[in-house]
């Protein structure tokens, strides 16, 4: 059982936004720490993909965006493309004196 | 740019201790970064272990606290994990990774560790 939540899953066609969830409580997200989220493609290591919240580091296509708003945080794909596919995992810190992850997402790009 | 490699044991027996090195290159380990290491177990999510900075000071997942040891060894530009007492739920990918500030800016290709007898 993951300290953040996310859908076990998402879809959708060539094109079309999709968004991803990541629900904390008041010991992480909402404690105001911030939210980082990676893609893992199949069979790779997992990369990031925004950080601090809403931060895209260099070479990350605009595509990808974040929010965060009280104890849970998002991230948005537009236009989405058959190589999005691939296993999202959002990050933050705990009280608990621990990085923390979500369970991750499938998105699936139908 | 900074590259990370794991290496270690693919193999390790019930009971025994998991040990692993991560190499970096492209940068120093001196750097003002921490070092990470994160699991995968096989089909699951991401699982922190612990982080250490180049002065020696280490932070551990509570969860593996008692098990688990990170070290920095400066003059080889590395650092590497333990974890002792393992069992086949220590079974993962993984991976090591630097951090800045709280995200994990790179991570190594990752190694398979199984333990089994």
């Amino acid at each position: 059982q993951s300290v953040l939540t996310q859908p076990p899953s998402v879809s959708g066609a060539p094109g079309q936004r999709v968004t991803i969830s990541c629900t904390g409580s008041s010991s992480n997200i909402g404690a105001g720490y911030d939210v980082h989220w990676y893609q893992q493609l199949p069979g790779t290591a997992p990369k990031l993909l925004i950080y601090r919240n809403v931060n895209r580091p260099s070479g990350v296509p605009d595509r990808f965006s974040g929010s965060k708003s009280g104890t849970s945080a998002s991230l948005a794909i537009t236009g989405l493309q058959a190589e999005d596919e691939a296993d999202y995992y959002c990050q933050s810190y705990d009280n608990s004196l621990s990085v923390v992850f979500g369970g991750g997402t499938k998105l699936t790009v139908l | 740019q900074v590259q990370l490699q794991e290496s270690g044991p693919g193999l390790v027996k019930p009971s025994g201790t998991l040990s692993l090195t991560c190499a970096v290159s492209g940068g120093s380990i001196s750097s003002s970064n921490w070092w990470s290491w994160v699991r995968q177990s096989p089909g699951k999510g991401l699982e922190w272990i612990g982080e250490i900075y180049h002065t020696g000071s280490t932070n551990y997942n509570p969860s593996l606290v008692s098990r688990v040891t990170i070290s920095i060894d400066k003059s080889k530009n590395q650092f590497s994990l333990k974890v002792n007492s393992v069992t086949a739920a220590d079974t993962a990918v993984y991976y090591c990774a630097r951090s800045f500030n709280g995200w994990l800016i790179s991570w190594g290709q990752g190694t398979l560790v199984t333990v089994s007898s």
